[in-house]
């Protein structure tokens, strides 16, 4: 079975400066999706960015970035130039490509942003 | 709707009680999952429905827990004589296509005293 871990439980960061948050996994299918989810107070759950398991580029989405190292099953978050509107419970997770396609998720990390 | 939409939004009931609660997806979307989120934790697969098939049930804790989906339509999530260790936060999330992603709904609340 595929697990998730979040070694950081929280994170804080002064506004407009750059964190990384750590996700790794572990799963042996060669080819597999990877995900952030932010999770405000709201509860609702937002993806913040996408990773394909066969695409060696780190995926990048505005001040959002990955470090996708597959060999040693990690993937962390960076986010850069932080916003206040960024505080919010993080999450990675994993999505095989096979049956149900479900998400298993880590344990998550509340980030807090300082002004 | 534009969105998944759940039901009720907070639901409070009593030890040994059922609840039932309610998931829209979105319009068209063929899959749909519920996940439970306990306080604190990362989000644990429940249910699966992928149209007609039959669903992957494989992460229901108990038989005290149930789901049924009708087509693509509504699916409601059933626990009966539900226990404090029930309380948690419900979510229920569809996609179009098995490449496409999961989109999420707002959760329901579960809280059992």
């Amino acid at each position: 079975a595929q697990t998730v871990t979040q070694s950081q439980p929280e994170m804080s960061v002064q506004e407009a400066e750059t964190v990384t948050l750590s996700c790794t996994y572990d799963t042996s299918e060669s080819d597999y999706y990877l995900f952030w989810y932010k999770q405000p107070p709201s509860r609702q759950m937002i993806l913040v960015i996408r990773q394909e398991a066969y695409k060696q580029q780190n995926a990048t989405e505005n001040r959002f970035s990955v470090n996708f190292q597959k060999a040693a099953k990690s993937f962390s978050l960076k986010i850069s130039d932080s916003q206040l509107g960024d505080a919010a419970m993080y999450f990675c997770a994993y999505r095989g490509i096979q049956g149900a396609q479900k998400l298993v998720f880590g344990q998550g990390t509340r980030l807090t942003i300082n002004p | 709707g534009a969105g998944v939409s759940q039901s009720p939004s907070n639901k409070v009931t009593e030890k040994g009680k059922d609840v039932e609660l309610r998931c829209d997806p979105i319009s068209g979307h063929t899959a749909l999952y519920w996940y439970r989120q306990r306080l604190g934790q990362g989000l644990e697969f429940l249910i699966y429905f992928q149209g007609n098939s039959a669903p992957d049930k494989s992460g229901l804790p108990s038989d005290r827990f149930s789901a049924e989906r009708t087509g693509e339509s509504v699916s409601t999530l059933t626990i009966q004589r539900t226990q404090q260790e029930d309380s948690a936060v419900y979510l229920c999330a569809s996609k179009f296509g098995p490449y496409n992603e999961q989109f999420f709904g707002p959760g329901t609340r579960l809280t059992v005293l």
